[in-house]
């Protein structure tokens, strides 16, 4: 079983300012990871994902996280934010040895808002 | 903006009630994996179809049932509905099975289920 741990409920943060959200997680077997989006009334967008490989990841719209195994972390960095991001951002997992990125388990959301 | 659709958008029922939630899933795509997610939570797995049967399931009760059709289509029932069953039900589509790695799930825009 797995578990995914977003340690920050909410990050405000100023326009261009650069921002972190932190995910730990928890797996006794090899996981995939993921951060999704969610906008107001809407589903999830992948922003990124680690497969394998070079553990800095890079996404869509600046984001990129970095996975650390020792540490069991997968934190998502953003240099310069913008108001368009402001959204819910979900970090997930799912197991390598039954690559199914459809079963993955979430975190609870951190909520970033982007202040002028 | 996937290709992944969810009716209806938005839904008002009453306790003790039947519900059935539909999602058309990507073109290409085999595999239908239906998620609950409650206010200011992550999504929750309920289960998954794969060539119309179920393929892994959550923690939730036997009153939460599915099917997929031959298009790879899927519904998602719940029967006796709670108060606590209030939430938005996403469907994320993807492709599973032989040599094609699994690493990504698209998510329908969810349907609203209100329980009242």
């Amino acid at each position: 079983a797995q578990s995914v741990t977003q340690l920050d409920s909410q990050v405000p943060v100023f326009e261009e300012a650069p921002v972190e959200l932190r995910c730990n997680y928890s797996s006794s077997v090899s996981v995939y990871l993921f951060w999704y989006v969610q906008y107001p009334n809407q589903g999830l967008q992948l922003l990124l994902k680690y497969l394998s490989g070079s553990t800095l990841v890079k996404g869509i719209n600046g984001f990129e996280a970095e996975f650390n195994k020792s540490q069991t972390s997968f934190h998502l960095r953003k240099p310069s934010v913008h108001i368009s991001d402001t959204a819910e951002y979900f970090c997930a997992v799912s197991e390598t040895f039954n690559t199914n990125a459809g079963k993955s388990t979430f975190g609870d959301g951190t909520t970033l808002t982007v202040k002028p | 903006e996937t290709g992944v659709t969810q009716s209806p958008t938005h839904l008002i029922k009453t306790r003790g009630q039947q519900v059935t939630l539909r999602c058309s899933s990507q073109s290409g795509h085999n595999t239908v994996s239906w998620y609950q997610q409650a206010l200011g939570q992550g999504p929750q797995f309920i289960f998954q179809y794969y060539r119309e049967e179920e393929n892994g399931r959550g923690n939730f009760p036997p009153r939460f049932s599915g099917l997929q059709f031959p298009n790879y289509s899927s519904e998602l029932n719940v029967n006796a509905l709670e108060l606590d069953d209030s939430a938005l039900y996403l469907c994320a589509s993807s492709l599973y099975g032989g040599s094609f790695m699994n690493t990504e799930a698209f998510f329908g825009q969810g349907t609203r289920l209100t329980v009242v």
